[in-house]
């Protein structure tokens, strides 16, 4: 799986758009590009998924550049249950195989008042 | 929603003891997964089941850990014989079979190895 690169912490003002971006500069043509939150030690959350499309769900955006080198998980207006590690995970996909998520340090997202 | 439900929440154990953590994965999930996370260090793979047996395992998935899928909807970690450096976050996850899916994971089973 292709290694990905985040910042390690990020702050953003509570109502404001939290812009999370993630490097994986290394990324093959049958690789998704998975995020993940941790609030405090609980089990990872799921975020969002992409191939190569931007996507959109209740909870994010997500934006893949053309080349597929970068992308940036959206929280349109963060609150301040939104204060978490953010994980960016490339993963192959395999149909019927599984595969695992390999976690990097994430970003550490502090949403304040 | 579906989830996955993982137990005891919190475990205290004596070195040396032997240890089973508990995870009853979504029903229609067929891949199932334990992480480990040590306090503040990042979530790590150990292992990874499918179709009654191991598909994958990390390093850190020694002989002293074993998985199990006992009775069709339980599964288990089992650590043989408990170390102090055993002492962590274990979570469970699952995931269906396809294209677009995303594994869910349980909240976690603190283990305390004293």
């Amino acid at each position: 799986d292709a290694k990905t690169t985040q910042p390690p912490s990020m702050d953003c003002a509570e109502g404001r758009a939290a812009n999370l971006p993630c490097n994986h500069s290394t990324i093959s043509g049958n690789e998704y590009v998975y995020w993940y939150r941790q609030i405090h030690s609980q089990g990872p959350q799921y975020i969002i998924h992409g191939l190569k499309n931007n996507e959109t769900n209740e909870m994010a955006s997500l934006i893949i550049t053309e080349d597929r080198k970068s992308s940036t998980l959206i929280l349109p207006h963060a609150t301040l249950r939104d204060t978490a590690v953010y994980y960016c995970i490339v993963r192959v996909l395999i149909f019927d195989q599984g595969g695992k998520l390999i976690f990097g340090q994430g970003t550490e997202l502090s949403v304040k008042p | 929603e579906p989830e996955v439900t993982q137990t005891p929440s919190h475990q205290v154990t004596q070195m040396g003891q032997e240890v089973i953590l508990r995870c009853v994965p979504i029903s229609n999930h067929l891949y199932f997964y334990w992480y480990r996370q040590i306090l503040g260090q990042k979530v790590e793979f150990l292992v990874s089941f499918y179709n009654n047996e191991i598909s994958e395992k990390s390093e850190i998935f020694d002989d002293q850990f074993s998985v199990e899928r006992p009775d069709g909807s339980n599964f288990t970690l089992k650590i043989r014989s408990t170390k102090l450096e055993d002492s962590a976050m274990y979570f469970c996850a699952s995931l269906r079979p396809g294209v677009r899916t995303e594994a869910f994971f349980g909240q976690g089973t603190r283990l305390t190895v004293v």
